[in-house]
């Protein structure tokens, strides 16, 4: 079964530093989704992705954030410069659509990048 | 603006009995989707079930089920024969069904199996 994946699964970096996550969505979705879940509590949106824009963002997807579609399967979310408060798990979600009733908007999650700021 | 509650931290069962999680959410739409996610230690968010609010009859997938309140904005999942791989954290979510990309996640039960 197609499956969304993540690189790499733990990723330590200097406070400052910039990062890249990678995601390589399930190969027949167009909609593209980060989320966060700080240690011990909610998973939280970021944001979304569609025809190289942003569709949509949350209020913790500040300007220190971006994403990218480089290629045809890679999608990506940079941290510019890195605080002690973006350790967290990132999950990179893909989709077939974003809407309808036959189940092709369901979100399938890849297993997460753990980042620690030190 | 939506918000999902489960009010359950944690909970055990017993191998092959039946739990109960709960989930209530608030929203001022009428028309969404309501999911329950399954996160076990590997961190991998898998999806367990999905319930559109229009539809009234209540989701099941094998062993599991929901039982969908719309007028309570309740969302339980019920889990039967509850089996060792069953451990895990248990997300509830909300999606709003007018365009809007964002699920909403609440805090999460973790379900212990006992054998």
């Amino acid at each position: 079964e197609p499956e969304v994946t993540q690189t790499p699964s733990h990723q330590v970096t200097q406070m400052g530093q910039e990062v890249i996550l990678r995601c390589v969505p399930i190969s027949n979705h167009l909609y593209f989704y980060w989320y966060r879940q700080i240690l011990g509590q909610k998973v939280e949106f970021l944001v979304s992705f569609y025809n190289n824009e942003i569709s949509e963002k949350s209020e913790i997807f500040d300007d220190q954030f971006s994403v990218e579609r480089p290629d045809g399967s890679n999608f990506t979310l940079k941290i510019r410069s890195t605080k002690l408060e973006d350790s967290a798990m990132y999950f990179c979600a893909s989709s077939e659509t974003s809407g309808g009733t036959l189940g092709t908007d369901t979100q399938y999650f890849g297993p997460g990048t753990r980042l620690t700021v030190l | 603006a939506q918000t999902v509650t489960q009010s359950q931290p944690e909970m055990s069962v017993q191998e092959a009995e039946t739990v109960t999680l709960s989930c209530t959410y608030d929203t001022s739409e009428s028309d969404y989707y309501l999911f329950w996610y399954k996160q076990p230690p590997s961190r991998q968010m898998i999806l367990v079930i999905r319930q559109e609010a229009y539809k009234q009859q209540n989701a099941t997938e094998n062993r599991f089920s929901v039982n969908f309140q719309k007028a309570a904005k309740s969302f339980s999942l019920k889990i039967s024969d509850s089996q060792l791989g069953d451990a895990a954290m248990y997300f509830c979510a909300y999606r709003s069904a007018s365009g809007a990309d964002k699920i909403i996640f609440g805090k999460g039960t973790r379900l212990h199996i006992l054998p």
